[in-house]
């Protein structure tokens, strides 16, 4: 089968940095997106990685090993604004092969 | 502004009674796919389309229907709904090719109910 594991919920405080991690088994590998998603709201994209490594783009950072089926967002100085649902998701073939994870809701607190 | 939107929003339904969710895109996109989100699921795909009358399913396509007659637009029609069919339904497209990275861009989204 095909799995993509992520924590389902996470908390951390204003400010902070918090990473929310990912592991994935699947049939290939042509890429792995983070999405993030505001309560009723579409996914917007926030990340792409295919080579190991890490991709930063801002306060945001996106960490690939491809060899541990692993990956992890990174969000540094948190805002209220990023309490979310984070999704993961792996290219696991052509462009419409695409797997989700079930997301990560994060709430950032005061 | 590049966007992708779906009609209508939100949808309370009858079981049995045809509906047809409309998804339309500005972004001369040949990709579009259709989602359903359930909580603890994530986003599995119904139906994607490749290009104007290419179509194929995808992991949960039964009871459901989709074409594409224009490039533009890719409605999902349910034919005799049920409340199983009750969910958050998503259209996405992208732009297509060799390799490289194609982001999804998603619409905002419809909430169907089923009763």
């Amino acid at each position: 089968g095909q799995n993509i594991d992520q924590p389902t919920e996470m908390t951390a405080t204003e400010g902070a940095i918090v990473q929310i991690n990912c592991t994935y088994q699947t049939s290939g590998f042509n890429g792995l997106f983070w999405y993030q998603q505001h309560a009723g709201e579409a996914p917007t994209f926030l990340s792409y990685n295919v080579l190991d490594g890490l991709e930063e783009k801002g306060r945001f950072s996106s960490f690939l090993s491809r060899s541990k089926g692993y990956s992890y967002l990174l969000l540094k100085e948190l805002q209220m604004k990023d309490s979310a649902s984070y999704l993961c998701a792996v290219r696991a073939g052509g462009i419409h092969d695409m797997r989700f994870g079930a997301g990560t809701r994060l709430t950032v607190k005061p | 502004e590049a966007q992708v939107t779906q009609n209508p929003r939100y949808l309370i339904t009858v079981t049995g009674k045809k509906l047809t969710v409309t998804c339309s895109q500005n972004m001369n996109h040949e990709y579009m796919s259709w989602y359903r989100q359930d909580p603890g699921l994530g986003l599995r795909q119904i139906y994607y389309s490749m290009n104007v009358e290419v179509t194929d399913k995808g992991d949960v396509p039964e009871g459901y229907k989709v074409s594409r007659k224009e490039k533009r637009n890719f409605p999902l029609i349910l034919e005799s709904p049920s409340p199983n069919q009750t969910s958050l339904y998503f259209c996405a497209s992208s732009l297509t090719g060799l390799g490289g990275f194609y982001e999804q861009y998603f619409g905002p989204g419809t909430r169907l109910t089923v009763t």
